[in-house]
């Protein structure tokens, strides 16, 4: 069965600080993954997305995330936080076909002045 | 310009009422999806859409029904709403580019069931 697990429902930084937002997938084959970020009162927007061509994925805004498969892991990271940073963020394993996506519960970031 | 786009963006209604939530995407894609956003933030997929064959989550009630007049648009229609209907509905398209799938969602439909 496939499952995505967001390790942390929130996470709380500062300006100008690093951001780790942990993501651990479960697979019988290698998914697609990516990060969704979703600011307050807004859709989904893509953030980043894993193809088999790099493990280190750059995204928008700064944000990278990287694929290990002997973790199962796909972590967003970003070197310093932004307060425009601030939303809530998804982990998500796809399959060809949408019943095959699956969202991870999200975590929210907090950033602080 | 908008890849996605949902109207209303917001829908207040009384319990029993049938409303609709439209959804076009002008990307030329050929999937679309309409998604349920539970008040914990939690997405769960309801349909999907792709060349005229409807795949249907079996734990959505039947009071929701999807239609599709073309390949750019999926409509949500809710039949005799219900207080637990309340949520953030959000629809998506997607294209397939060798073995991966990309979703692009629209900015959602609050639907609030008094």
């Amino acid at each position: 069965a496939q499952s995505v697990t967001q390790l942390d429902s929130h996470v709380s930084v500062s300006e100008g600080t690093p951001v780790l937002l942990r993501c651990n997938y479960s697979s019988s084959y290698s998914p697609s993954l990516f990060w969704y970020v979703q600011h307050p009162n807004k859709g989904l927007q893509l953030l980043l997305k894993y193809t088999s061509a790099a493990t280190l994925v750059k995204g928008i805004n700064g944000f990278e995330a990287e694929f290990k498969k002997s973790e199962t892991s796909f972590h967003l990271t970003k070197p310093s936080a932004h307060m425009s940073d601030a939303a809530e963020y998804f982990c998500v394993a796809s399959h060809t076909g949408g019943f095959k996506t699956i969202f991870g519960a999200g975590t929210r970031l907090f950033v602080k002045a | 310009d908008t890849a996605v786009s949902q109207t209303p963006k917001y829908l207040v209604t009384q319990m029993g009422n049938d409303k609709s939530i439209k959804c076009e995407q002008n990307l030329g894609h050929d999937t679309m999806y309409w998604y349920k956003q539970d008040s914990k933030k939690f997405l769960k997929i309801m349909f999907s859409y792709n060349n005229k064959e409807l795949i249907i989550n079996e734990t959505v009630p039947n009071r929701f029904s999807p239609k599709s007049p073309d390949k750019a648009h999926l409509n949500l229609h809710i039949n005799s709403l219900e207080l637990g209907d309340s949520a953030v509905y959000f629809c998506a398209s997607s294209h397939v580019a060798g073995a991966q799938e990309t979703q692009y969602f629209g900015p959602g439909t609050r639907l609030l069931v008094l």
